[in-house]
C-alpha cells in the first residue's frame, strides 16, 4: 500500500515551453501533497506545500507564478513549470500525505532538463 | 541555512559489519526526525523514525539513536547488506512547522 506516482518520469523541453509534471496517489486519498527538488548532491528541498481544494502554500524563495501547483482532488496534485530555462533542470520529487506530515509517501520522481 | 547535516557524503562498509550514519541538527524546535533510503532515480522510502522523547528505536537491523544535547542522531545498521547500499538522508520535522527539513545525505556502499 500507499503508492505515489509521478508522471513523467523525465522530461526533456526547451526553453521557454512549460512542463507539467503529475502526482498521483494510488491507493490512499492524500489530504496533502508536498512537491520537492533535488540538485545533484543536494538535499530535497520542499518548495511548497498544497490540501486539496486550496492554494498551495510556497517556500521562500520558490516563484509561485513560475512553479504552478494544483491539487484538484485527494489523489492528484500538479506541478506546472512555466516557462522554463535551464537552471530550472532539476529532479522534482512529490510526496503525499494521508494526514500527518511525518507520514510522508515519495513519488519516483521526475528529471526535467531543460535544452 | 542548513538546519539538518549529514557531514559524511559516503561511507564504505563491509557486508555484515554494522553501519553507523549520522546527522547533526541546529533547531531546537524540531521533535521528530526520520531516516530514509533512496536507491538513483527513486523517490525516497521511510525506514525509521523517533521522538524526541525518546532516545532510541530499534526495528530489526536498524536502529536510531538520538541524543538531544548534542543534537545529534545516528542510524545504525547491523548487519550490513549489500542491498542496503543506497544514499541516506535524515529528517527533521517541528510541530509548528509540519515540515520535513531533510539532509543532504549520506551515500552508503557495503560490498562483500
Amino acid at each position: 500500500g500507499a503508492v505515489v506516482s509521478q508522471h513523467p518520469s523525465w522530461v526533456i523541453c526547451k526553453s521557454g515551453t512549460s512542463v507539467k509534471i503529475e502526482c498521483r496517489s494510488l491507493d490512499f486519498q492524500a489530504t496533502t501533497m508536498f512537491w520537492y527538488r533535488q540538485f545533484p548532491k543536494q538535499s530535497l528541498m520542499l518548495m511548497a506545500t498544497s490540501n486539496e481544494g486550496s492554494k498551495a502554500t510556497y517556500e521562500q524563495g520558490v516563484e509561485k507564478d513560475k512553479f504552478l501547483i494544483n491539487h484538484a482532488s485527494l489523489t492528484l496534485s500538479t506541478l506546472t513549470v512555466t516557462s522554463a530555462h535551464p537552471e530550472d533542470s532539476s529532479f522534482y520529487i512529490c510526496s503525499a500525505s494521508p494526514g500527518s506530515p511525518y507520514e510522508q509517501y515519495f513519488g519516483p520522481g521526475t528529471r526535467l532538463t531543460v535544452t | 541555512d542548513q538546519q539538518v547535516k549529514q557531514n559524511s557524503p559516503s561511507l564504505s562498509v563491509q557486508e555484515g559489519r554494522i553501519s553507523i550514519l549520522n546527522c547533526d541538527y541546529t533547531n531546537s524546535m524540531f521533535d521528530y526526525f526520520l531516516w530514509y533510503k533512496k536507491y538513483p532515480a527513486e523517490g525516497p522510502t521511510f525506514l525509521i523514525s523517533i521522538s524526541s522523547i525518546k532516545d532510541k528505536n530499534e526495528d530489526g537491523r536498524f536502529t536510531v539513536f538520538l541524543n538531544k544535547s548534542a543534537k545529534h542522531l545516528s542510524l545504525h545498521i547491523v548487519p550490513s547488506q549489500p542491498g542496503d547500499s543506497a544514499v541516506y538522508f535524515c529528517a527533521a520535522s517541528a510541530k509548528v512547522t509540519d515540515k520535513l527539513i531533510f539532509g543532504t545525505g549520506t551515500r552508503l556502499q557495503v560490498f562483500p
